[in-house]
């Protein structure tokens, strides 16, 4: 079945940019997106289509995607941008069409 | 602006049905530019997709669940439900539905907890 692959913690500094990678088999034939949840909150989408922000999601964040491996840029980062990510691809050529990266915990030391 | 409430029991026990409805406020649903989903989460997990219904009222079932998922939608009332069969202990978690643009969700309810557990 279709996985995709996040590394389970990033850690950065505030001030600093933060990359969090999202890797799975031929994701470059596929539109990627990122989502931003807080504790005891509900995911918010800040990436769509590989590398377009959705209104109200600062510049800071953008996505890229290069080969099988997405990436969510984070630039300046700052303490509320701690949170977990997840990367989502939809793949149409398997009968699992939503598929969800395992997650990646957003540490701003 | 747009919301999504999720509502149903936050109890079921195992071998039951569970049951959810989110409705939908703030927007139409008459839209074919949006389907509309159920996201779940295990406590301390990652995000894991059950299924979307899509304006023509086609559904898409995650494989792993697809013989104990319905999903169905009531336009008028403007909801739109969940209802899993067959419960174990370890789909206890947070149910989310979500509005789905092409192939993102980019608006979510706030989840409802479904403990499932005798």
């Amino acid at each position: 079945s279709y996985e995709l692959t996040q590394p389970p913690s990033v850690s950065v500094s505030p001030g600093q940019t933060a990359t969090i990678s999202c890797s799975g088999a031929r994701l470059g034939n596929k539109y990627t997106c990122w989502y931003q949840q807080k504790p005891g909150q509900s995911p918010v989408l800040v990436i769509f289509q590989n590398n377009k922000r959705p209104t109200g999601i600062p510049q800071r964040f953008s996505g890229s995607i290069s080969g099988d491996t997405a990436t969510l840029t984070i630039s300046g980062t700052q303490a509320t941008d701690e949170a977990d990510y997840y990367c989502q691809a939809w793949d149409s050529t398997t009968t699992l069409h939503v598929i969800f990266g395992g997650g990646t915990r957003l540490t701003v030391l | 602006q747009l919301q999504l409430q999720e509502s149903g029991p936050g109890l079921v026990k195992p071998s039951e049905t569970l049951s959810l409805t989110c409705t939908v406020s703030g927007g139409s649903m008459r839209s074919s530019s949006y389907s509309w989903g159920w996201i779940r989460q295990p406590p301390g997990k990652g995000l894991e997709w059950i299924g979307s219904i899509y304006y023509s009222g086609n559904t898409d079932y995650n494989p792993s669940l697809k013989s104990r998922v319905t999903i169905s939608i009531d336009t008028p009332k403007k909801q739109f439900s969940l209802r899993l069969s067959s419960v174990t202990a370890a789909e206890t978690g947070v149910y989310y539905c979500a509005r789905q643009e092409q192939l993102w969700f980019e608006t979510w309810g706030q989840g409802t907890l479904v403990n499932v557990s005798s």
